[in-house]
């Protein structure tokens, strides 16, 4: 069975700061990862993922990710955080092929300071 | 054009009553998903459908919980005998079905958000 850890709940940015989420799964193979954000009152939304090819994925809104097998991560950037990039972000790991059903992390809440 | 939808939005109950919860699809998705998010977790899968069938009810907690989709359009989830630890937002996707495409994304409606008193 697939896992996903996102070890930090909580992180904090000034507005124009870089800003990089941990995201680390298990799964026995290659696996197929996900970024959604979700703001207060709204759905899911899929930022970007991952496959197979290119280890760095580019998303909407500016964020990329990159895909590391060493180290089982999927961390999710940004070059420049925006106010209004303020949410939940949640990495998840599903199972290559089949139903694409995710398994998500906990999530962590993105804090943007003026 | 319309997202998914998912009704209502917020539903209060009391303990050992029972409940429904509905959800929209996009029109033309023929896969269907059900998650239960708890405060301060990660959804956590359900039930999905393709088409009118339930393909994988592995993530129904136990036989409390119920859903279906009859028409292959809009589904109910549904909860007999609600206890306090069922108290969670139920969130809903959906997507096109298997074989249109490697991958298809789901898209997901705001969630109900369910309190059991």
């Amino acid at each position: 069975a697939q896992s996903v850890t996102q070890p930090d709940i909580h992180i904090t940015v000034s507005e124009g700061a870089s800003l990089e989420l941990r995201c680390n799964y298990s799964y026995g193979a290659t696996p197929y990862l996900f970024w959604y954000v979700q703001s207060p009152g709204q759905g899911l939304q899929l930022l970007l993922k991952y496959f197979s090819g290119d280890t760095l994925v580019q998303g909407i809104k500016g964020f990329e990710a990159e895909f590391k097998r060493s180290q089982s991560s999927f961390n999710l950037r940004k070059p420049s955080v925006h106010w209004s990039d303020a949410a939940e972000y949640f990495c998840a790991v599903a199972p290559s092929g089949g139903s694409y059903i995710p398994t998500f992390g906990r999530g962590t809440s993105l804090i943007v300071h003026p | 054009g319309a997202g998914v939808s998912q009704t209502p939005s917020n539903k209060v109950t009391e303990k050992g009553k029972y409940v429904e919860l509905r959800c929209d699809p996009i029109s033309g998705h023929t896969a269907l998903y059900w998650y239960r998010q708890s405060l301060g977790q990660g959804p956590e899968f359900l039930i999905y459908f393709q088409g009118t069938g339930a393909a994988d009810d592995s993530g129904l907690p136990n036989d409390r919980f119920f859903a279906v989709r009859p028409e292959g359009s809009v589904s109910t989830l549904k909860i007999q005998r609600t206890e306090r630890g069922d108290s969670a937002v139920y969130l809903c996707a959906s997507s096109l079905g298997p074989g249109t495409s490697v991958y298809n994304e789901q898209f997901f409606g705001p969630g109900t958000r369910l309190t059991v008193l």
